[in-house]
């Protein structure tokens, strides 16, 4: 047990609809990430988040948002779903507590996503 | 760009065998972070072990090892005396240091380890 825990495990919806995707980071992480992982583009960086603030951008999408709560746990927004979204979704988190500090990130167990 | 390279779609292995799985990575930056990551069929992401690139000695954490060749730019991963829940994917990440920001994990496209008894 990594310590992140993520929500729903698992979620099934329909082309066109929006979900939500919760994340708590570990006690004491300041950073949280979210990856995709899908079989056509493997695991791909989407947004950090490092105490409530946007601090890097990867391949997401303008469909896609995100934010980091006051309580440091994470939402990520999908939205006008497409039969593409659908893929595992992780949250990780970390330390990060200087620039610099090349800290490991540990991964929360996925929220799977199938559009349907 | 940072790039992470795994040739091995997939490797087989005998129960306590040792097995190496190829990583190399390219990157224009001198500090940089190397991390190995296992994911079981069961989907999550473990971490196993992280390798610095100022790091005088390879990593090592318990039958985890990094071969870590600086000059040729790979990390390879080392497991030794395999065991069946060893079977999984394997993934290697990179991360440069933060210029001007956190950066993230770059991953590279796995190899698939099966340990048979």
């Amino acid at each position: 047990d990594s310590g992140v825990t993520q929500t729903p495990k698992h979620l099934i919806t329909a082309t066109g609809q929006r979900v939500t995707l919760r994340c708590s980071p570990r006690s004491g992480d300041l950073s949280v990430y979210w990856y995709q992982q899908s079989l056509d583009q493997g695991l791909q960086f989407l947004i950090q988040y490092y105490n409530g603030e946007e601090r890097a951008k990867g391949n997401i999408l303008e469909r896609f948002s995100a934010q980091q709560f006051p309580d440091l746990h994470s939402e990520l927004n999908l939205s006008s779903l497409e039969l593409g979204d659908s893929a595992l979704y992780f949250c990780a988190s970390s330390v990060e507590a200087d620039l610099g500090l090349l800290d490991e990130q540990y991964f929360g167990p996925g929220t799977r996503l199938t559009v349907t | 760009a940072q790039k992470i390279t795994q040739t091995q779609p997939g490797m087989f292995v005998q129960e306590k065998e040792a097995v190496t799985l190829d990583c190399t990575y390219d990157t224009s930056d001198p500090s940089y972070g190397l991390f190995w990551y296992k994911q079981p069929s069961s989907g999550e992401m473990i971490f196993l072990i992280y390798q610095g690139s100022y790091d005088q000695q390879n990593a090592t954490e318990g039958r985890y090892s990094l071969n870590f060749q600086k000059a040729r730019k790979s990390a390879n991963l080392v497991i030794s005396a395999s065991q069946l829940g060893d079977s999984a994917m394997y993934f290697c990440a990179m991360r440069e240091a933060p210029v001007q920001g956190f950066q993230k994990l770059v991953f590279g496209t796995g190899t698939r380890l099966l340990v048979s008894p």
